[in-house]
C-alpha cells in the first residue's frame, strides 16, 4: 500500500530565505506526483506536477524534482514571502492512468517578514 | 470554465441527520473523486467514479456514508444518519484522463460540523 511522508510537519522561515521541503513514497512505481497549496480553510491549488519520466519542474521560484528510484521528492521554494506561507501537499497517482492521488499530510510554511 | 463547484460551502447539522453533499466537476472531465480532509488524518479519499462508474469505494467509512453520480455533471456524498465523527471538510476533484499532465483540479471544499 502506497504511503506518503512529508517531513517536517511545519517549518518557520524569516522572509528571503530558500528553503526546501521533502516528500517520500514507499511505492516507486509511480504514474506522476503533484504538489498543492492549501491556504486556511481553503481549497488545494496545484503547483507543480511531474510526470514519471520527469527529473523536475520549474514554475517561477518553485522547482520539483522527482527521485523515483529512491523514493523521495523535493519542493524548492526560492527567496520566500510572506505570501508563502500555506501548506505544501504532495501526493503520488500509482502506475495506473487514472487511479486515485494518495496525500501526504503537509508541511505548514510560515514565512516571517 | 468556472472549475470544480462545490455546495455547500459550510453545513452545520445536528447528529442522526441526513446530509448532502453536492459536486459539480469540469466539463469533459471523466474522473471524479471525493476525498476528506481532517487534522488527524490529512486527505483521505473516499471514493471516485470514472465515467459516472464508481470504481473504488473502499474508503467509505461506513455503511451510512454513500455517493451516486448520476450524470456527467453531478455528484452526491451522502451521509445518513451524520455523527459529530463525521466532522470534516469534504473536497471533490476532477480530472481527464487524456490529459494527464493537468493532473487534477479540486474544489473548494464543504466544512461540515455534525453537533
Amino acid at each position: 500500500k502506497q504511503e506518503v511522508t512529508q517531513i517536517p510537519a511545519a517549518l518557520s522561515v524569516p522572509e528571503g530565505e530558500n528553503l526546501v521541503l521533502n516528500c517520500s513514497f514507499t511505492d516507486s512505481a509511480i504514474y506522476n506526483l503533484q504538489w498543492f497549496r492549501q491556504d486556511p480553510g481553503k481549497g488545494l491549488t496545484s503547483l507543480l506536477l511531474i510526470q514519471s519520466s520527469q527529473r523536475e519542474q520549474t514554475s517561477g521560484r518553485l522547482n520539483a524534482s522527482l527521485d523515483k528510484s529512491s523514493g523521495r521528492s523535493t519542493l524548492y521554494i526560492a527567496a520566500s514571502q510572506p505570501g508563502d506561507s500555506a501548506t505544501y501537499l504532495c501526493a503520488v497517482r500509482n502506475n495506473q492512468a487514472g487511479t486515485a492521488l494518495i496525500f501526504g499530510k503537509g508541511t505548514t510554511l510560515s514565512v516571517s517578514s | 470554465d468556472a472549475g470544480v463547484i462545490q455546495s455547500p460551502r459550510h453545513e452545520v447539522t445536528e447528529m442522526g441527520q441526513e446530509v448532502t453533499l453536492r459536486c459539480k466537476p469540469i466539463s469533459g472531465h471523466d474522473y471524479l473523486f471525493w476525498y476528506r480532509q481532517t487534522m488527524m488524518r490529512g486527505l483521505e479519499l473516499l471514493i471516485y467514479f470514472n465515467n459516472n462508474v464508481p470504481i473504488d469505494d473502499s474508503g467509505m467509512p461506513e455503511d451510512r456514508f454513500s455517493a451516486k453520480m448520476p450524470n456527467a455533471s453531478f455528484s452526491t456524498l451522502k451521509i445518513q444518519p451524520s455523527e459529530p465523527r463525521d466532522s470534516a471538510v469534504y473536497f471533490c476533484a476532477s480530472s481527464f484522463a487524456g490529459r494527464e499532465t493537468y493532473g487534477y483540479t479540486f474544489g473548494s471544499g464543504t466544512r461540515l460540523t455534525v453537533v
